[in-house]
């Protein structure tokens, strides 16, 4: 599987913008862009995904490189309920037979948000 | 989205002994997932459920230690066999959503269930 780098950790203050990099130099042109959080004492839970444009949702952006080897993930203004680790995942799109519906998580970066 | 149940929700077990932790969906998903997450490291996938199936193990996971049932559609069992304090780890469910067979979808983890072996 295509891997991820991220950083150890990040800090922010609350109410302002966090940049969380991830880097893939390795991603294949199958490969969706992933990114999962997880809460102290919870399960992940989804953020947001992409495959070459940026997107943006409710929670989150994502922005990815134009040689999409690197992307970030973005939180306008950070609360402190955005504390958590994030994990930048790479998923297979095409799916293929083994790897289908699997992700593979790395160590994530901790996100401490300072009110 | 998919809202999972996991049962128990945390146990204490004597080392020797088996641990059979339940997942149970809200709706019908083609694939499930059990994932280990030892104290304070990240996640790992140990084997995906498949309905009507033998599970498929990851590399490291065997299934006389971790057999799994799938018997239908919403629901899923992980036994943690012969257990031993190395296996004191939050077990937890994940499952695609209903279109889980587009890898472009997001996946939804239950609550875990913390595994304490003495």
């Amino acid at each position: 599987d295509a891997k991820t780098t991220q950083p150890n950790s990040m800090e922010s203050n609350e109410e302002e913008p966090v940049h969380l990099p991830c880097n893939h130099s390795t991603i294949s042109g199958t490969d969706y862009i992933h990114w999962y959080r997880q809460l102290p004492s919870q399960g992940p839970e989804y953020v947001i995904h992409g495959l070459t444009s940026n997107v943006n949702n409710r929670m989150a952006s994502l922005a990815i490189a134009e040689d999409r080897k690197s992307s970030t993930l973005i939180l306008h203004r950070a609360t402190l309920r955005d504390a958590a680790v994030y994990y930048c995942i790479l998923r297979d799109r095409a799916g293929r037979g083994s790897t289908l519906g699997r992700l593979y998580f790395g160590r994530g970066t901790q996100l401490t948000v300072w009110p | 989205s998919a809202v999972i149940s996991q049962k128990p929700s945390r146990d204490i077990c004597q080392r020797g002994t088996s641990l059979t932790i339940q997942c149970q969906v809200d709706s019908q998903v083609t694939m499930m997932f059990w994932y280990r997450q030892q104290p304070g490291q990240s996640l790992t996938l140990i084997a995906t459920a498949n309905q009507g199936s033998e599970a498929t193990y990851e590399s490291g996971f065997v299934i006389d230690k971790f057999p799994i049932s799938r018997p239908n559609l919403t629901f899923s069992t992980l036994t943690v066999s012969n257990m031993s304090p190395e296996d004191s780890s939050i077990y937890l469910c994940s499952v695609g959503g209903p279109r889980d067979r587009a890898p472009g979808e997001e996946q939804f983890f239950g609550p875990g269930t913390r595994l304490t072996v003495l």
